[in-house]
This record gives structure tokens, sequence and C-alpha cells, in this order.
């Protein structure tokens, strides 16, 4: 099966601008989650959707960030606008009903500058 | 607060060496253990998991690791290492009936040829 798909996989834009990332779930998982990871730090939950609905969205860190998933299918991640603060990888992560593991996509690394 | 903590920010051994990473959490309840690696230009892999029974759990690639509740720990181990082992590995855990990963910050491992 087709893995998680996240792209860009690189991002650099400047302090102000607006970044729009996007996650492409496995076929069929209702389940989909965005992490991430600010240098040298720990891989940070942001949110869950299951299907088209948002779960759980407490670890948004505030409201220039804007996650959607359309349909239930690919979802996307909006800064705006962007901070330096906000350079980091950015995951993607799928999961479907019956099981516990993740299936990560390869993560999108973004740079404010 | 829930958490994990991996000690080990970086180690390099020789091939054929043993490895022990360590991985200790704080939780209250039942937790969910899990072991991910990312290999260089890779996205994160479910290396393996723990929910309940055996406490020692073999994974994938020869890695395993043993659960000690009254340590809150989750060691990873390997008794022979190869080159190809070289990656950051993610200790995670989740409250049972829940899906949300809090990630230990990760471990870089380094095998010299």
């Amino acid at each position: 099966e087709a893995g998680v798909t996240q792209f860009p996989s690189h991002s650099v834009i400047e302090k102000g601008q607006t970044v729009t990332l996007r996650c492409d779930p496995i076929s069929g998982h209702d389940n989909l989650y965005w992490y991430r990871r600010v240098m040298g730090k720990e891989i940070k939950f942001l949110l869950h959707f299951v299907k088209e609905s948002k779960q759980d969205e407490s670890g948004m860190p505030n409201n220039r960030f804007l996650a959607e998933r359309t349909g239930g299918t690919y979802s996307t991640l909006k800064v705006q606008p962007a901070e330096l603060e906000d350079s980091g990888v950015y995951f993607c992560a799928s999961r479907s009903g019956h099981d516990y593991g993740y299936t990560f996509g390869s993560g999108t690394r973004l740079t404010v500058v | 607060a829930q958490s994990v903590s991996q000690h080990n920010h970086h180690v390099i051994l020789s091939e054929a060496a043993s490895l022990e990473l360590g991985c200790n959490y704080s939780y209250g309840g039942t937790v969910n253990l899990f072991w991910y690696v990312q290999y260089p230009g890779q996205h994160l892999q479910l290396l393996l998991k723990y929910f309940s029974g055996d406490p020692l759990v073999k994974g994938i690639k020869g890695f395993e690791a043993e659960f000690i509740k009254s340590k809150f720990s989750f060691n990873l181990r390997k008794p022979s290492v190869q080159w190809s082992d070289t990656a950051e590995y993610f200790c995670a855990a989740s409250t049972s009936g829940t899906y949300k990963y809090i990630f230990g910050t990760g471990t870089r491992l380094k095998v010299l040829a």
C-alpha cells in the first residue's frame, strides 16, 4: 500500500509569509495526526482528525495555525503569518481504527527566516 | 505531567557492539509504549510496541525492548549492531485507550564500520 505522503519536503519562507503543508494519509485511514519537532526538542503532538472532524487540537500552538481535512481525505496545515519559532519538522501520520501504531510521512522541514 | 525521557542523546558504537538505549516514562495508569526509528532521509518507522502481556517485546531487525513497570522503563536493546542501524531512535508512550503519543527527545545512534 502507498504510504503517508507529505509535501513539500522542504519549505523556506520569510517571517510574516504564509505556508501550507499538505498530508495525504493512507487510503482508508480515518485517523490523521500532525506532530512537530522543533530542532533539538521532542516530537510534539499538534492535533488529531477523525475523518473530517478535529478530535483533539490541544497541541496547536496558537491561532496562526489552521488545520483542515477536506472530506476526510488529505489534510492541510496552514501557518499564517509564519514566525521564526515555527521552524521545525512537521510530521503527519495516519492510523486505521484497528491499530495503535502510526504510519508516518517523511515530514516537511519548514524554515522561517 | 506525563513525560518520556531518553537520557542518551548521542551514542557511538562499533559494529558488533551491544546496544541499550534508555527510556523512562512518567504516566499515571496503564500505558502503551513504542520505539520508532528514523533512518537518514526516511520516515519514522515502528520498531516495536508494548500494550500488555509478556514484558519482553521483540521487534523488527533484531531489536527488543523490556517493559519494567517498577522502574517505569522501556529500554531498547540489540545484541550486535550493524552499520545500517545508524539512525535516530524515539521512545513514545500513550495512555491506554488513547492514541496520542508523547515522545522522548530521541537518541542519535552512530555505528562505526
